[in-house]
């Protein structure tokens, strides 16, 4: 499979301040970064979708202004959670995909907002 | 809108007995599945997936079967091992590249 990193795999944050999460995708290309949020006991959901060098692409409900993304390279992609709030406290995932079929999770950074 | 779903939140099996874990989807659209186990703690990893023109695959030891006709996928896991103790996930999508659509999660507990 793909090897992904993500980093940092966990942080705590006070209310307010802001956080970047950085994904790489050390053996491929990623030409699409998916980016997902887990919250506890509850299934993936689709935050983000971004291609290299364009905007993201946010799903219903996930604003835009406050999970800035960044897909700068084709290896790395940055999710910033800006003004975090307790709310915000969740296990986020990338998937970088290098249009194929198969898809392979980074290994998460768990958030927590105090 | 169309949404992966499954039948059994949780399952509980004992040691050396085979599991089955149901998911239902409704997109029939969708021509590629994936079957994901996750840990606690630990991003989403990838077991098994099948393409739309497939009715079974195999693994090690795990087995995915696809009913097109009632829009069903199970995972099927032979001689369960502690180790296989987790939440698994089906997930679907309908183009390479494109996004995947997961269901509720089962989470699986081995007995000894």
């Amino acid at each position: 499979g793909a090897v992904v990193s993500q980093h940092p795999s966990w942080v705590i944050c006070k209310s307010g301040t802001s956080v970047k999460i950085e994904c790489r995708s050390l053996d491929f290309q990623a030409t699409t970064m998916f980016w997902y949020r887990q919250f506890p006991k509850q299934s993936l959901m689709l935050m983000a979708t971004s291609n290299e060098g364009s905007k993201a692409t946010y799903e219903q409900g996930v604003e835009k202004d406050k999970f800035l993304i960044n897909h700068a390279s084709l290896t790395l992609s940055t999710l910033t959670v800006t003004s975090a709030h307790p709310e915000d406290s969740s296990f986020y995932i990338c998937v970088p995909s290098g249009g194929r079929y198969e898809q392979y999770f980074g290994p998460g950074t768990r958030l927590t907002v105090t | 809108g169309e949404s992966v779903g499954l039948h059994l939140p949780t399952l509980s099996v004992q040691e050396g007995d085979n599991s089955i874990i149901n998911c239902a989807y409704s997109n029939s659209a969708s021509d590629y599945f994936i079957w994901y186990k996750q840990e606690s703690g630990k991003g989403p990893q990838f077991i098994i997936d099948i393409r739309s023109n497939m009715d079974k695959r195999q693994g090690q030891r795990v087995t995915v079967l696809l009913n097109k006709t009632v829009k069903h996928l199970s995972l099927q896991i032979a001689a369960t091992q502690p180790g296989d103790s987790a939440v698994y996930f089906c997930a679907e999508k309908w183009a390479a590249g494109n996004k995947l659509t997961f269901g509720g999660g089962t989470r699986v507990l081995v007995k000894p």
